[in-house]
């Protein structure tokens, strides 16, 4: 199973809303990553997990919570959102983080997410 | 500063035909590059994968060409198709501890009948 699972797949939400992202992979993975993708631009990281522990955290807005329950689950939370955070978020995983350079990124499908 | 670049940014070509999508970074110390295709609103899916002492690896109608010394590289798509049709990602990763992934900004791809 090469495959990473996001849902839902859209998403569409009021800024006072709370609602989560989910992220599943089973190949044994232990480095997973959030981005976000704005239309017609490459993907921005926020967040790394490595062996289920908070690697990376690039300056994310506090309305946006990762958390990995395990190995091979990735959520992340969203609470009090702006309209400009409508993106495409994108869940991947790789095999090792500390060896990301030899690995490759598998990613996910993505979660179309619109904030009304 | 880590940087990848792309050309062209988009590119319009018929079914059937030949194109070469150009990637040129500024990253170092390299560890390896990636080419992805993108369908709008999809995730990436790598397409290959080149080390420093790869120049040429194929994967398909999709053939990669890697120039460490001048920092290049090239996607070489053969035969186009209509399901060719999307973004095309080079991404460079920097050899050390952690994550360093660069995107470039793409090539999009449009294949016509």
């Amino acid at each position: 199973d090469t495959e990473v699972t996001q849902t839902p797949k859209h998403l569409v939400m009021g800024m006072t809303n709370k609602k989560s992202l989910k992220c599943e992979q089973h190949m044994g993975h232990r480095a997973m990553y959030w981005y976000k993708q704005k239309a017609k631009k490459p993907p921005e990281l926020m967040f790394v997990y490595s062996y289920e522990k908070l690697s990376i955290n690039e300056s994310v807005p506090s309305r946006f919570s990762p958390e990995c329950p395990n190995s091979s689950l990735l959520n992340l939370h969203l609470h009090a959102l702006q309209p400009e955070d409508s993106a495409l978020y994108l869940c991947a995983s790789s095999q090792d983080y500390e060896l990301a350079g030899g690995n490759e990124q598998f990613f996910g499908p993505g979660t179309r997410l619109t904030v009304l | 500063k880590n940087q990848v670049e792309q050309s062209p940014q988009s590119l319009i070509i018929l079914e059937g035909k030949n194109c070469t999508l150009q990637c040129n970074y500024t990253v170092s110390p390299f560890s390896n590059l990636r080419w992805y295709k993108q369908d709008t609103g999809r995730g990436p899916v790598s397409l290959t994968i080149m080390t420093f002492s790869e120049n040429t690896k194929s994967n398909g109608r999709y053939t990669a060409t890697l120039d460490a010394d001048t920092k290049q590289s090239s996607l070489h798509i053969t035969a186009s198709q209509l399901s060719d049709s999307a973004s095309y990602i080079c991404v460079v990763t920097a050899r050390g501890y952690g994550q360093n992934f660069v995107f470039g900004p793409g090539t999009r791809l449009s294949v016509l009948p």
